[in-house]
């Protein structure tokens, strides 16, 4: 399989503190995006990093690229109950796109 | 609205019987995907197309079948030779390859 891995799998933080989630990915890759979905829904977009990038920021959002370690991070700052919810990294190889296995987020009021 | 729509939300299916599921994009995508989510996992691939009249196998394509005889349609057969088809099915489109995806609300399958 060339699915990406994703840890931790599960995360549970009080509001207000930050969230760290890693990615890692077992091909080269164009560009690496991450993917929010709750509960029974599709997945919404939330930030795109290209390969020859480094480090991206989006409001509370941070991501990290190592291509070296063929690794991502997504960190959330000052996080809110409304976060709560699954994340996945996704990478294209060629013409397709592959999912991590998500890490499921819950923020604590 | 531009957005990309599965029908149906939910799905019986029947031992032996074929299903397919709709996707509809009206976003003037040329990519789209079909992806399998089981609970508590994560998107395994089934099938994407780039272009019209052409698509290629994902991951785990055994059982499944596609079509891409429009550019803003790409429905998925669950065939009878899948045998463990009871999963979560999310379709996706992006204008092309390596842009952000845009995804459907998705179409929860029940074998019965």
């Amino acid at each position: 399989s060339q699915q990406g891995e994703e840890d931790p799998q599960a995360l549970s933080i009080q509001e207000g503190e930050n969230a760290t989630m890693n990615c890692s990915y077992k091909t080269s890759i164009n560009n690496l995006q991450w993917y929010r979905q709750n509960s029974g829904r599709g997945l919404v977009h939330l930030i795109l990093i290209r390969s020859n990038e480094r480090e991206k920021h989006s409001g509370r959002l941070r991501v990290t690229l190592d291509t070296s370690k063929k690794s991502s991070s997504l960190l959330i700052t000052a996080s809110r109950a409304a976060d709560t919810a699954s994340y996945f990294c996704a990478y294209h190889n060629n013409n397709d796109m592959r999912f991590g296995a998500g890490t499921r987020l819950t923020v604590k009021p | 609205d531009g957005g990309i729509t599965q029908s149906p939300k939910y799905l019986f299916r029947k031992e032996g019987q074929n299903v397919t599921l709709s996707c509809e994009q009206n976003l003037n995508h040329d990519a789209m995907y079909w992806y399998r989510q089981d609970p508590g996992q994560g998107l395994r691939l089934i099938y994407y197309s780039q272009i019209v009249n052409d698509f290629q196998k994902g991951d785990i394509a055994e059982g499944y079948s596609v079509s891409r005889e429009k550019k803003e349609s790409f429905p998925l057969t669950v065939t009878s030779a899948q045998k463990n088809p009871t999963a979560f099915y999310l379709c996706a489109s992006s204008l092309v390859e390596y842009t952000e995806a845009f995804f459907g609300q998705g179409t929860r399958l029940t074998v019965v």
